[in-house]
């Protein structure tokens, strides 16, 4: 049972070019996140979504889209990379929440810099 | 919109010291996580708390929540060296209707425990 995988771990980007984050799920989680974590800031919801092919804007998705095309995936998108995108990214998935145990559980992280 | 604020947002203790993080979040909810996160890691769920009045003790460390007040303590008794990580306090909000929940953090409280 491996959990919820990112890929890539790490990445190093141009100021405009794109990328795609993937995380896996192999858990029938319902909902999956992304944020991105800055020092000093915690961790900033950018997208989630409720369900397969659901979608909806957290705190800061300016910049990014993403798509829940599979339940297990959920992929992050940057359109065009700036500095300012330079960070920690991380995915988390939990179940559905009428269910007791419903914390989120996290990947690895995506540590990417753009420069 | 939701604001989880934590305090003090640095700590640092003697080992055996007994202190208390607090977290405070701005609209109704009655969902409240505990996570911790070592450097360069992942979040790794430490409680789930799920009503009005919820305890729950691991180890070193118990969790409360008071939904009247808004409020959710982490109590760390007899502090020892291990507990030196990140925590953070992680609030549930429903958006919109249905089953809509984003997951909100405070920007965590870095403690150091000192010999």
């Amino acid at each position: 049972n491996a959990g919820v995988t990112q890929t890539p771990k790490f990445r190093v980007l141009k100021t405009g070019q794109s990328m795609t984050l993937l995380c896996a799920q192999d858990m029938n989680h319902e909902y999956m996140y992304w944020y991105r974590q800055d020092p000093g800031m915690g961790l900033r919801l950018i997208h989630y979504s409720v369900g397969e092919g659901t979608t909806a804007k957290g705190e800061v998705p300016d910049g990014y889209n993403v798509s829940r095309l599979k339940k297990q995936n959920f992929l992050l998108g940057l359109e065009s990379a700036a500095p300012s995108q330079t960070s920690v990214y991380f995915c988390a998935s939990r179940i559905d929440r009428g269910l007791p145990n419903t914390e989120a559980f996290f990947g690895q992280g995506t540590r990417l810099t753009v420069v | 919109e939701l604001k989880v604020e934590q305090n003090p947002l640095f700590l640092s203790m003697q080992e055996g010291k007994n202190y208390t993080i607090y977290c405070n979040y701005s609209t109704t909810s009655d969902r409240l996580y505990w996570y911790r996160q070592d450097p360069g890691k992942s979040l790794e769920s430490l409680f789930v708390l799920l009503s009005n009045g919820a305890v729950k003790q691991e180890g070193r460390l118990m969790a409360s929540l008071d939904t009247k007040a808004r409020l959710s303590t982490l109590h760390i008794t007899a502090a020892v060296h291990d507990l030196s990580a990140t925590y953070f306090c992680a609030v549930d909000s429903q958006t919109g209707g249905g089953s809509n929940y984003k997951l909100t953090f405070g920007k965590g409280t870095l403690l150091t425990v000192n010999p």
